[in-house]
C-alpha cells in the first residue's frame, strides 16, 4: 500500500523551531519529486515547498522562503521540513504529498494525513 | 505572485451536472490540476494535466483547460461528491491554489 505519514507536529512558541518528518512506503521514493502543503484550520490548500527526486532543484513559497528548508534522505525514504523563526500564521495541518513526476511541478497524487504545528505562546 | 479564482460556493441535486471554474492569467497555457478534499479528510486527485483521471476516479469527473480558466465537470453529482474542490498550478516553479470551491449536493 502506497503510504505517506508525517510526524513532528506539535505546540510551539513563536520565533522557535520545528522538524517535520513524512516516512514514504509502498513505492520507490527516489523516482518522485515530493512536496509540502499546508492548511490553516478551516482554510484552504497552500503549497509550501518541493523538491527533486535528486534534491537538485527545491523550492518555495514566498511565504515560508528564507525561514523553512526542505530535504529528504533516499536510503530512509524520507522527507523532511526544517521550520525556524515560526509565526503565528505557519499554524497549520502541514501535508507530505507525492509529485507523479521525479522532476516535479506536476500533480500530487499521494497525501498523507497531515501533522498540526500550533503556534502560540 | 500568480492567482487562481473559484467561486466560494456551488449547490447541485442529486444527478444534476456540477461545473466549478478556476480562472487565472494566460491560464490556458499552464496544465490545471484538481483535487477533491471531503470533511476531516486528505485531498485526493481528481484530474491532472487539465483532463487526465488518475485510475480508481469516476468517469463522471471531466476537466478542460482554454484561455483564462478550467473547468471540472461532475456529471451525474452524487452526494459522495459533497466536498471541497480546488484547482492548482504552477507558476514560476511555484505551487499554486485556488480559494477552493465547496460543492453542496442537496
Amino acid at each position: 500500500e502506497v503510504q505517506l505519514v508525517e510526524s513532528g507536529g506539535g505546540l510551539v512558541q513563536p520565533g522557535r523551531s520545528l522538524r517535520l518528518s513524512c516516512a514514504a512506503s509502498g513505492f520507490t521514493f527516489d523516482d518522485y519529486a515530493m512536496h509540502w502543503v499546508r492548511q490553516a484550520p478551516g482554510k484552504g490548500l497552500e503549497w509550501v515547498s518541493g523538491i527533486t527526486w535528486n534534491s537538485d532543484n527545491i523550492d518555495y513559497a514566498d511565504s515560508v522562503k528564507g525561514r523553512f528548508t526542505i530535504s529528504r534522505d533516499n536510503a530512509k525514504n524520507s522527507l523532511y521540513l526544517q521550520m525556524n523563526s515560526l509565526r503565528p500564521e505557519d499554524m497549520a495541518f502541514y501535508y507530505c504529498a507525492k509529485d507523479i513526476a521525479s522532476a516535479g511541478m506536476e500533480a500530487f497524487d499521494v497525501w498523507g494525513r497531515g501533522t498540526l504545528v500550533t503556534v502560540s505562546s | 505572485s500568480y492567482e487562481l479564482t473559484q467561486p466560494p460556493s456551488l449547490s447541485v441535486s442529486p444527478g444534476q451536472t456540477a461545473t466549478i471554474t478556476c480562472s487565472g492569467d494566460k491560464f490556458g497555457n499552464k496544465f490545471a490540476y484538481w483535487y477533491q478534499q471531503r470533511p476531516g479528510q486528505s485531498p485526493v486527485l481528481v484530474i491532472y494535466q487539465d483532463s487526465k483521471r488518475p485510475s480508481g476516479i469516476p468517469e463522471r469527473f471531466s476537466g478542460s483547460n482554454s484561455g483564462k480558466t478550467a473547468t471540472l465537470t461532475i456529471s451525474g453529482t452524487q452526494a459522495v461528491d459533497e466536498a471541497d474542490y480546488y484547482c492548482q498550478t504552477w507558476d514560476s516553479n511555484t505551487g499554486v491554489f485556488g480559494g477552493g470551491t465547496k460543492l453542496t449536493v442537496l
